[in-house]
């Protein structure tokens, strides 16, 4: 079973900022919080991973509360391309278990 | 940036016949990985493999299965017998140096884009 609870799909147009919201209530103290992207006939790709509060990189910014049951996976200002399916998993080592994932669509 | 690559990108085999499906992982990279994606269902764990034995696998990795690490640079997943449930896109990922500051196994895995492995 998939730890994590997320969309299944949301729809956004070109230049806005997309927040993808996931639910991990059994989240345990070693788990780390990691999104993906994977695009059709290609392999998920690594977008960001935390542990607790804010954190930023070049594509995207990664919100975790105190408690961290939840989590937010911000996107800037999205194009065309970022049309993918984002998935929202925890990270304690060893396997990590995907669920349906988020499919979003980007419109003009 | 360094990537995973995986080969071949698409492997045709007759049912029955054994397959190898071959990974570069990144090169300092100690954890390697294999998953799988049915087409149209979700990305299913196979194997874990770290310092040269497995360290974890699933339900699907049964005897028909194994990986190995024939070189320094090589992560291969042999398929002894196939089925044609066994089509599906596989994935290899790795995973995890001594220099980045999270616990080793924490690491984020990074994957290949995958062999598309269809039975006939």
């Amino acid at each position: 079973l998939a730890k994590t609870t997320q969309p299944i799909s949301m729809d956004s147009y070109e230049g806005q900022e997309v927040n993808i919201t996931c639910s991990h209530n059994n989240i345990a103290t070693n788990d780390y919080i990691t999104w993906y992207q994977q695009f059709p006939s290609q392999g998920p790709r690594f977008i960001i991973q935390g542990y607790k509060t804010k954190v930023t990189n070049e594509v995207a910014s990664l919100f975790i509360p105190a408690d961290r049951k939840s989590s937010t996976l911000s996107l800037p200002r999205v194009s065309l391309s970022d049309t993918a399916v984002y998935y929202c998993l925890l990270n304690q080592g060893g396997k990590l278990i995907f669920g349906q994932g988020t499919e979003l669509s980007v419109k003009p | 940036e360094p990537e995973v690559t995986q080969t071949p990108s698409h492997q045709v085999t007759q049912m029955g016949q054994e397959v190898i499906l071959r990974c570069v992982p990144i090169s300092n990279h100690l954890y390697f990985y294999w998953y799988r994606q049915i087409l149209g269902q979700k990305v299913e764990f196979l194997v874990s493999f770290y310092n040269n034995e497995i360290s974890e696998k699933s339900e699907i990795f049964d005897d028909q299965f194994s990986v190995e690490r024939p070189d320094g640079s090589n992560f291969t997943l042999k398929i002894r017998s196939t089925k044609l449930e066994d089509s599906a896109m596989y994935f290899c990922a790795s995973s995890g140096t001594l220099r980045q500051g999270a616990k080793l196994d924490n690491q984020p895995q990074h994957f290949g884009d995958g062999t598309r492995l269809s039975i006939l």
